[in-house]
């Protein structure tokens, strides 16, 4: 399996601030996905974005990919304290079994 | 509320003693995932089962095993627990041939 791997810094910022984490993976993909996980629970599903697309938007998240660097960034805008998550990257390398990146922490203060 | 539930939410179980974790959905998804994640760690994809059809990934100790005896429920059976089988136990639906895979809240499993 192929692993997607973010940039392994931990994030904090200020309540308003923008955010970005990147990903990267290793093989060819069907699409990429971002996850959120509060701490001790269940991933949450955020965005995907399919092999054919470029730039995709909902909400407050943007998701990039570049598949000839094999690379993915999300930016969530206008931060809130809300938003203190650990954030996943995955790839579905087929048959939607997917995945997951070591995660990125993302802690914001109100 | 449609969902994925998981019981128990925390289980401690001794070195080497069967345990085994529970999932039930109310989605009527056709696949389900486990999971193991461990601290500070991706989570890792043990099996799914796609209906009635188990699908094992190729580094998932034999160790390991699940059942499915209908759509709503989804068992993971430990045989022997190692020390190193510490880890939370994520249950995952989709529907197929959608992409989003809707997670419970984990098993957090403590083998002492």
């Amino acid at each position: 399996s192929q692993q997607g791997e973010e940039d392994p810094q931990a994030l904090s910022i200020q309540e308003g601030e923008n955010a970005t984490m990147n990903c990267s993976y290793k093989t060819s993909i069907n699409n990429l996905q971002w996850y959120r996980q509060n701490s001790g629970r269940g991933l949450v599903h955020l965005i995907l974005i399919r092999s054919n697309e470029r730039e995709k938007h909902s909400g407050r998240l943007r998701v990039t990919l570049d598949t000839s660097k094999k690379s993915s960034s999300l930016l969530i805008t206008a931060s809130r304290a809300a938003d203190t998550a650990s954030y996943f990257c995955a790839t579905d390398y087929g048959n939607n079994r997917l995945a997951f990146g070591k995660g990125n922490q993302v802690v914001v203060i109100p | 509320d449609a969902m994925v539930i998981q019981n128990p939410r925390y289980q401690v179980t001794q070195f080497g003693k069967p345990v085994t974790l529970s999932c039930s959905q109310t989605l009527n998804h056709n696949v389900m995932y486990w999971y193991q994640q461990k601290s500070s760690q991706a989570p890792k994809l043990l099996f799914h089962y796609y209906d009635k059809d188990f699908n094992n990934e190729a580094d998932t100790p034999d160790n390991f095993q699940s059942r499915r005896p209908n759509t709503s429920f989804c068992f993971l059976d430990i045989r022997s627990p190692g020390l190193g089988d510490t880890a939370m136990y994520l249950c995952a639906t989709l529907r197929d041939p959608l992409n989003e895979q809707y997670f419970g809240p984990g098993t957090r499993l403590t083998v002492t």
